[in-house]
């Protein structure tokens, strides 16, 4: 079946430090590839998308490319900020359902 | 603010009782899924309904059942309720299914069963 299956946290940097969560995906057929963060206390927040093989989504300095031929969705940001303590889910769309990561959380220290 | 609405807020109720959760997707969309995110189990698909009707089913337990109105707002019910059902139940909504849709989350409900 379709699963993604995410780097294991907690990750802790300092801030200014460069941010690499990795993510893989099995899938039957051509997914849609997603990053979700997850704030304290809050829901979970689409951060960016890639719908086919080689896009690349980006939001708010986050990117992440869609590699097909290694079944990755890295999420990668060049510089973090305290603000962007928060859980992060990487997320496959097939069919008709959402299979989500495990989340990683990450804790960006000044 | 991602326009998904969740009632109510938090929960606390004790075991063997049943509560009722309610979802008011975003306007205009017609797939409401339901998802419960425990510490040791991370976030579980429990079922996805559209447009009323149900399209696909998780790890949902036979106690917990869900329904999708005409109005389009979404109720999950559970019942019996065991310790290990305190969670945070989440539900989220897209316009429609299938591989390019994201789903825009409420900020769930977090059910404490004592």
């Amino acid at each position: 079946g379709d699963s993604v299956t995410q780097m294991e946290g907690p990750v802790t940097l300092s801030e200014e430090a460069f941010l690499t969560i990795n993510c893989t995906y099995t899938a039957t057929g051509y997914p849609s590839l997603f990053w979700y963060v997850q704030y304290p206390g809050e829901g979970l927040q689409l951060l960016l998308k890639a719908t086919k093989a080689d896009d690349k989504g980006s939001n708010k300095g986050f990117e992440a490319t869609y590699r097909k031929e290694t079944t990755s969705f890295h999420l990668e940001k060049g510089s973090v900020q305290v603000s962007d303590s928060a859980v992060y889910f990487c997320a496959l769309s097939s069919r008709n359902q959402f299979y989500f990561g495990t989340g990683t959380s990450l804790t960006v220290i000044p | 603010d991602s326009g998904v609405t969740q009632t109510p807020k938090h929960l606390i109720t004790a075991t063997g009782q049943r509560v009722t959760l309610r979802c008011s997707p975003r306007s205009g969309d017609l797939s409401v899924y339901w998802y419960q995110q425990s510490l040791d189990q991370g976030l579980q698909f429990l079922i996805q309904y559209y447009n009323g009707e149900e399209r696909a089913k998780g790890n949902i337990l036979e106690r917990f059942s869900a329904q999708q109105f005409p109005d389009l707002h979404s109720e999950l019910n559970l019942s019996s309720l065991e310790l290990g059902d305190s969670a945070l139940y989440f539900c989220a909504s897209s316009p429609t299914w299938g591989r390019n849709t994201e789903a825009f989350f409420g900020q769930g409900t977090r059910l404490t069963v004592v």
